[in-house]
């Protein structure tokens, strides 16, 4: 079992903001960084450490961070974000990485 | 432009060793701002860290993996790899090869991963 809990499926209209969470007891010593995984290509760097965005990466793309919950926001989501996202931080050793069991983005 | 390629076998017998390569071009695999890794994703399911790698050689495991994995790199070929031994069906995934780092904040730090390998299918079968 991940260390990091995602909720499986969540769906956001068109145009309108959708965020995405990520809880696990390490988040309250790291910061966690996200992943866009589209059906076959390779996973993206979205976001990374306290709200940084990758070159080329829209800034509709946000991050945040609060006690043992990081969260991505898509502010005015597109057809094309619909992908399944992953969060990404160290374990509470804080000796590995491990990810969170993913979300599947829907935009209707 | 950064790039990684993996390649190696893509299919692997159960209780072989699975042996990947990951090219890199484009920059240098000794700087030290960087680390290097594996990832995998079975099937329909989620993605799994596999170990990670410093220039020098320090090295880092999956716990659940450790036992069978061994990730090498070779600063001359520019080049890392990644071995995984005693392979059963449950070790069929897609394996990427990253680039990692880490940003420091006086409230923690953040690793991260970019760019990924396009990834490589290893299927386990007899």
């Amino acid at each position: 079992s991940s260390e990091l809990t995602q909720d499986p499926a969540v769906s956001v209209a068109l145009g309108r903001t959708v965020r995405i969470t990520c809880q696990g007891d390490s988040l309250r010593s790291y910061y966690a960084s996200w992943y866009q995984r589209k059906p076959g290509q390779a996973p993206v760097l979205v976001i990374y450490g306290k709200n940084n965005r990758p070159s080329g990466i829209p800034d509709r793309f946000s991050g945040s961070s609060s006690g043992n919950t990081a969260s991505l926001t898509i502010t005015g989501a597109q057809a094309e974000d619909e992908a399944d996202y992953y969060c990404n931080s160290r374990d509470s050793s804080g000796n590995h990485l491990v990810f969170g069991g993913g979300t599947k983005l829907t935009v209707l | 432009q950064l790039q990684l390629q993996e390649s190696g076998p893509g299919l692997v017998k159960p209780s072989e060793t699975l042996s990947l390569t990951c090219i890199v071009s484009g920059g240098s695999i000794s700087s030290s701002s960087y680390y290097w890794g594996w990832i995998r994703q079975p099937p329909g399911k989620g993605l799994e860290w596999i170990g990670s790698i410093y220039y020098f050689g320090s090295t880092y495991y999956n716990p659940s993996l450790k036992s069978r994995v061994t990730i090498l790199i070779d600063t001359s070929k520019n080049q890392f790899s990644l071995k995984l031994s005693s392979v059963t069906a449950a070790d069929t995934a897609v394996y990427y090869c990253v680039r990692g780092g880490i940003d420091y904040y006086g409230s923690g730090s953040s690793d991260w991963f970019d760019p990924w390998g396009q990834g490589t299918l290893v299927t386990v079968s007899s």
